[in-house]
């Protein structure tokens, strides 16, 4: 298993421009998530998704949209690109309520992307 | 929302020592795992402690759920253990994978 897959690593966009960052998992998980961490302030919940099809705000979700056509794959887009949106990117994904025993609530992170924007 | 705090927000050892990293959260929790982020930036799952002890190896950690605080201890320290470490909490009805950090604490093993 490769786990949780998250591309491009790096990425540099200017002001108003539009991306996905993309996130797949092979692990057939139910939940999905996607984090910004910031220097000195953890890891923030932008978007997550419970399964094909659902996906709900997180607390930071403002100039983020998020859709979930598959299970394995949940990319996360940016509308228009703006500098408060230069972070780093991580997706997650936990297996849910159909995994089995207590290995149903460990939270896989990917590598991140490191988001710049000027 | 909940809120998750953790100490002591930097901490540097010398190699072989031991330590504790606390986390407190102000209500209850239906999930609450220990995180590392190593110096290269990947995040690895310590430990899923709703409440209890559990080990692995040189890391053990205690969640007093009725206390609302978990304890992370880190014995015999070594230069790989250095990195940021987190607590993230879930609260709420459906454990849903919707976690809460905190903001870290940060490790220095020296040699």
């Amino acid at each position: 298993n490769a786990g949780v897959t998250q591309t491009p690593k790096f990425q540099v966009l200017k002001t108003g421009q539009s991306m996905t960052l993309q996130c797949a998992q092979d692990m057939n998980h139910e939940y999905m998530s996607w984090y910004r961490q910031d220097p000195g302030m953890g890891l923030r919940l932008i978007h997550y998704s419970v399964g094909a099809g659902i996906t709900d705000q997180g607390e930071v979700p403002n100039g983020y949209n998020v859709s979930r056509s598959t299970t394995e794959d949940f990319p996360l887009r940016l509308l228009s690109a703006a500098p408060s949106q230069t972070s780093v990117y991580f997706c997650a994904s936990r297996a849910g309520t159909s995994g089995g025993g207590l290995a149903k609530n460990i939270q896989y992170f990917g590598a991140g992307t490191r988001l710049s924007v000027l | 929302g909940i809120q998750v705090e953790q100490s002591p927000p930097d901490l540097i050892l010398q190699e072989g020592a031991n330590s504790t990293l606390r986390c407190n959260f102000s209500d209850s929790v239906n999930n609450l795992q220990w995180f590392h982020q190593n110096p290269w930036g990947q995040l690895i799952n310590l430990f899923y402690i709703p409440s209890g002890t559990k080990q692995n190896g040189r890391l053990s950690a205690t969640t007093v759920a009725t206390e609302r605080y978990s304890l992370l201890y880190i014995s015999s320290s070594q230069t790989t253990d250095s990195g940021v470490y987190f607590c993230a909490v879930h609260h709420g009805s459906s454990n849903t994978g919707k976690l809460i950090f905190g903001q870290g604490t940060t490790l220095q093993v020296k040699p």
